[in-house]
């Protein structure tokens, strides 16, 4: 089972931008395919987008387009999400969660500890 | 994008009884919906897969079915730790999509 790992809580200001890293332990990042996931506060959950590393190829949902990016570190086995502009609906716990593969899309095996941004 | 619509939103259950979750689909997803479980302040964890299949480690009391625009999670004799929110998720159409949850609260 691999063990996802995120970066600590962050308080940023409307119109600023936030950067939340999720660091992989047993096994190989690239191997995988990470998805980015949110939970405003009381509210379900939220796709937001993943990025395959094997292949530096990421997509995101149509509602983040142009202000969120993903990336990933081979070195560190580390995959980040960063989100722009932020808004104070962007307030929510952010999860990175593991993709197992079962076309013509995914689900999610392991999951994040969550990072909570607060845009305040 | 695929709406999904879990019913109830509460369901209130004694330890011991049966319950019985909904998740509507507005399209057919085939078998592709997935069933996790999240307690206050933990991420969700996967509990069933391809509609019917438990994930590595969940216990028999679990049980996923349904196929196309219905599905069901039932849970045959509730523990106190199965006391959480559960919510699925339909993998067939992108984007994928999260139903908005429903909580099993103690009666």
């Amino acid at each position: 089972q691999v063990q996802l790992v995120q970066s600590g809580a962050e308080v940023r200001k409307p119109g600023s931008s936030v950067k939340v890293s999720c660091q992989a332990s047993g096994g190989t990042l690239s191997n995988y395919s990470i998805s980015w996931v949110r939970q405003a506060p009381g509210q379900g959950l939220e796709w937001m987008g993943r990025i395959m590393p094997k292949y530096a190829a990421s997509n995101s949902a149509q509602k983040f387009l142009g202000r969120v990016s993903f990336t990933a570190d081979d070195f560190t086995n580390t995959a980040y999400m960063e989100l722009s502009s932020l808004r104070f609906e962007d307030t929510a716990v952010y999860f990175c969660a593991r993709e197992r593969v079962k076309l013509p899309l995914y689900f999610f095996d392991d999951w994040g500890q969550g990072t909570l941004v607060t845009v305040s | 994008e695929t709406v999904m619509t879990q019913s109830p939103a509460t369901l209130s259950v004694s330890p011991g009884e049966r319950a019985t979750l909904s998740c509507r689909a507005s399209r057919s997803v085939s078998d592709n919906l997935a069933w996790y479980q999240q307690k206050p302040g933990q991420a969700p964890r996967l509990l069933i897969y391809g509609a019917s299949t438990r994930a590595t480690g969940i216990p028999a009391r679990f049980s996923g079915s349904g196929s196309g625009t219905e599905f069901t999670l039932t849970i045959s004799s509730l523990h106190s730790e199965d006391f959480a929110i559960y919510y699925c998720q339909q993998y067939n159409d992108w984007p994928t999509t999260f139903g908005q949850g429903t909580k099993v609260e103690i009666k």
